[in-house]
């Protein structure tokens, strides 16, 4: 079987960093994709990893750690509309595709 | 370009009926498309994976015979749901890779309400 855990909840403040953290636990890893998800709308892509590191994209970075079974998420210079919901999803060989429970942020003024 | 089209984005229907949902990739060839189930602050459910041409792969617990997908082109799949009870409501996604390789591209979504 398969396990994706994210913090359900985080909270920061605008013009702020915030490290939304992802871990793992899967067979057959074949790369981890962020997706940015705001109410009642569809899943917008944010970034792939599929090789340890950090893949840096604007304001936002990923980081994956394959020995760890770890990724996270930095977004930078916090603006209210990053106000969302943040889906790691873990893809494996044979197109298993997996979303974790996703992490609600809330940028404050 | 990866634009992936959904429709309708809304639906009301009787209990009982069926209602279908169409999603079109707009500007790529979709090798394979995905459909999703969303209840209210929850992640998304993978219901199954289609490839062109052939049958879809349901996950554990999906019932084929209730949700039908069929994968006819490159550019299109659509899901029905058939005779929809009031425990089918529920917001449905589609993607749809195959242009940067795995990276799925979504639907707008489908908000189905059954009365």
């Amino acid at each position: 079987g398969q396990n994706i855990d994210q913090p359900t909840e985080m909270t920061a403040t605008e013009g702020a960093i915030v490290q939304i953290n992802c871990t793992y636990q899967t067979s057959g890893f074949n790369g981890l994709f962020w997706y940015q998800q705001h109410a009642g709308e569809a899943p917008t892509f944010l970034s792939y990893n599929v090789l340890d590191g950090l893949e840096e994209k604007g304001r936002f970075s990923s980081f994956l750690s394959r020995s760890k079974g770890y990724s996270y998420l930095l977004l930078k210079e916090l603006q209210m509309k990053d106000s969302a919901s943040y889906l790691c999803a873990v893809w494996n060989y044979g197109q298993n595709f997996v979303f974790g429970p996703g992490t609600r942020l809330s940028v404050l003024p | 370009g990866a634009v992936v089209s959904q429709h309708p984005s809304r639906v009301i229907c009787k209990s009982g009926t069926s209602v279908k949902i169409e999603c079109r990739s707009l500007d790529f060839q979709a090798t394979t498309m995905f459909w999703y189930r969303q209840f209210p602050k929850q992640s998304l459910m993978l219901m199954a994976t289609s490839n062109e041409g052939s049958k879809a792969t349901y996950e554990q617990g999906v019932e084929k015979d209730k949700f039908l997908i069929n994968h006819a082109s490159l550019t299109l799949s659509t899901l029905t749901v058939t005779s929809a009870h009031p425990e089918d409501s529920s917001f449905y996604i589609c993607s749809a890779s195959g242009l940067s390789g795995n990276i799925q591209y979504f639907g707008a979504g489908t908000r189905l309400s059954v009365l």
